[in-house]
Order: structure tokens, then C-alpha cells, then sequence
């Protein structure tokens, strides 16, 4: 168990359907990532938060993706009117500061059917 | 050049074999590197880190070149339980960790 706890961990959602999932990083880190994974691919990024600020967003990020982090604490990420193509586990991963090693939630896997 | 490349295998070997797998990345200020391992449906988990030359733990080595830009990764007498796929993640200043897309090793009984 690495500290980083991610709901639900099983997701299945009709085409169409808003869903949002949930990541609680380890409490004193700072930097939070978001990732995305589909079979047989490394995680690609999302985006990431240091503390409540969200510093970047991938350009693979699609309008109807929206994440938070309120008060720097957990983050949720929003997948609005799902489709297909979003079915793939996403993952949080936690990071105390620059240059250190991330620690991974088990992730979040979603079907969207 | 993409910012993080792996050759994603398969490798096939068998139990007490070496094997080494290569990852190149394109951003020379990188400082840091890391090599995640991940099974199956599973998170990835930190196998080791690189913040010089070289790192080594037990039967795994990992160096860095600075100058062609690539780290390594030696797993020295394999076993069954190495199967998995190999993560390299390179941090990049300001932004993001950026995976490659992994190698995938298979050690054959």
C-alpha cells in the first residue's frame, strides 16, 4: 500500500454518462498527477496540481475532462458525456516534490459501454 | 523524438539470464530518472532510482549517459517473479513525469 487511494476502483458507464473519480494523495505531498493507461501503453499525463493550483493540462485533454484539487488536498477528475475511447484505467500518482519518486493509487479502472 | 522512448519488447528469457533494456529521452536538462515496474492490470511501482551515474540494488543496475542521453537497466540471474513491464520516467523540470510506453519481459521457466 503506498498511501495513495483511488475511488472507485471499478467504473462501468454508459456512453454518454458523467463520471468522476476520486484520488486521496499522501498527505504531505504536494504535487498531484493524473494519468491515464490503456492496455499495453505507458501512463500518459492529464495534468497535475502543486498543492491547489493545477499547473498543467495535457493537450490530449479533451473539453469534456475537468480536474480539481480544492484546498490542495484530494482531487477529483470529471470525464463529462463519456465515450469509448475514454474506457482505459486512470491513475493518480502522488509526488512530494520536484525530481523525487511518485507514488501510484491503484487506479481507477473505467468501461464505458 | 518523442520525449521518452523504450523498446517495447517482448523480451523473452529464460530463469538466470541477463537482460538489459535501454531508454532514451530527449530533454537534457533532466536531472533525475526513475525505472517503475508494473504487472499485469496492477500500479506501477518505483524499482529504482538514477540521480547520477548509476544505481544498483541487489540484482538490478541501472546507469545513466548523460551524453547519448539513455539510462539502462541490467537484471542480472532473472526470475519467473521479473516478468513484467519496465517503466522509464523521466521527470521534466516544471512539468510533468513523462513515461515511456514500457518494455515488457518475460523470463521463461
Amino acid at each position: 500500500d503506498t498511501g495513495v487511494s483511488q475511488n472507485p476502483r471499478h467504473k462501468i458507464t454508459k456512453r454518454g454518462q458523467n463520471v468522476t473519480f476520486r484520488c486521496d494523495p499522501i498527505s504531505e505531498h504536494n504535487r498531484l498527477y493524473w494519468y491515464r493507461q490503456t492496455l499495453g501503453q505507458g501512463p500518459e499525463f492529464l495534468t497535475y496540481f502543486q498543492n491547489e493550483a493545477q499547473l498543467e493540462k495535457s493537450r490530449l485533454l479533451s473539453d469534456r475532462f475537468s480536474a480539481e484539487r480544492p484546498k490542495g488536498s484530494f482531487s477529483t477528475l470529471e470525464i463529462q458525456r463519456t465515450e469509448q475511447g475514454d474506457s482505459a484505467m486512470y491513475l493518480c500518482a502522488s509526488i512530494e516534490g520536484f525530481g523525487t519518486e511518485a507514488f501510484f493509487g491503484q487506479g481507477t479502472r473505467l468501461t464505458v459501454v | 523524438r518523442k520525449e521518452v522512448e523504450q523498446d517495447p519488447g517482448p523480451f523473452n528469457v529464460p530463469e538466470g539470464a541477463t537482460v538489459a533494456f535501454n531508454c532514451t529521452y530527449s530533454n537534457s536538462a533532466s536531472q533525475s530518472f526513475f525505472w517503475y515496474r508494473q504487472d499485469c492490470r496492477k500500479e506501477p511501482k518505483l524499482l529504482m532510482s538514477v540521480y547520477s551515474s548509476g544505481n544498483e540494488d541487489g540484482r538490478f543496475t541501472a546507469q545513466l549517459n548523460r551524453a547519448s542521453q539513455y539510462i539502462s537497466l541490467l537484471i542480472r540471474d532473472s526470475k519467473l517473479s521479473d516478468s513484467a513491464t519496465y517503466l522509464c520516467v523521466v521527470p521534466l523540470y516544471g512539468q510533468n513525469f513523462v513515461f515511456g510506453p514500457g518494455t515488457r519481459l518475460s523470463v521463461l521457466p
